[in-house]
């Protein structure tokens, strides 16, 4: 079964507005941490946001904010006020703090594109 | 600090060839990773290491080889090139916080088996 699920392929969002990119995982581990990353088109991989299981509130960066439904497992990435740079590759990923304490799990990503 | 850096930037290798792609980080983390990403999907660990002469394997090993003998480098060697390792390789470095680290990439290496 895969680890992270991103079900959205490609987004589209017009500038200045929020856009909510969708995160759902699977894992029997009790504690894990869950992690959004940006690759804009250069191709680096850029940190936007944690969230850990025990939080008790939902993770801010700024203008990323996660949605986090844990009897869901649902981990959902919002960018309010959405500008141009914006446009790239999301990725979703989890890490389990107990059994597999030192692997990192990827989605496929969404690729989102902001309009002017 | 330079952060992350790998080399080289792209290659292009021919079947049964064999290279090593460097990974070295100047920020003192004792953990790396070198992970895959094939077109259009996400990244799959190939290896990992915990700290110099410390290594294990991710998700996809087959066909490669890392080692460790310093905390600053993890190179990954590919013994015989195959047309399916054809990818984008990302080496990234860590620092333990209970699980709440950032893992830092490098530029990444595109290589090419024809």
């Amino acid at each position: 079964a895969q680890k992270i699920t991103q079900t959205q392929p490609g987004m589209f969002v017009q500038e200045k507005e929020a856009v909510t990119l969708d995160c759902t995982y699977d894992t029997s581990d009790p504690s894990y941490g869950l992690f959004w990353y940006k690759q804009p088109s250069s191709g680096e991989m850029i940190f936007l946001i944690y969230q850990g299981s025990y939080d008790q509130q939902n993770a801010t960066e700024g203008r990323y904010s996660l949605n986090f439904q844990k009897a869901r497992k649902s981990a959902n990435l919002v960018i309010s006020a959405s500008q141009l740079g914006d446009s790239a590759m999301y990725f979703c990923a989890m890490r389990e703090l107990l059994y597999n304490f030192n692997k990192f799990y990827f989605g496929s990503g969404t690729k989102l594109n902001v309009k002017p | 600090n330079a952060g992350v850096t790998q080399t080289p930037k792209f290659r292009i290798l021919k079947i049964g060839q064999s290279m090593t792609l460097q990974c070295t980080q100047d920020m003192n983390h004792n953990y790396m990773y070198w992970y895959r990403q094939d077109p259009g999907m996400g990244l799959k660990l190939i290896y990992y290491s915990v700290g110099a002469g410390i290594t294990d394997k991710g998700e996809v090993p087959n066909g490669y080889n890392v080692s460790r003998s310093t905390t600053e480098d993890f190179p990954l060697r590919l013994e015989l090139a195959a047309p399916s390792q054809t990818s984008v390789y990302f080496c990234a470095s860590s620092y333990p916080d209970r699980g709440r680290e950032t893992q830092y990439f490098g530029p990444g290496t595109r290589l090419l088996v024809l």
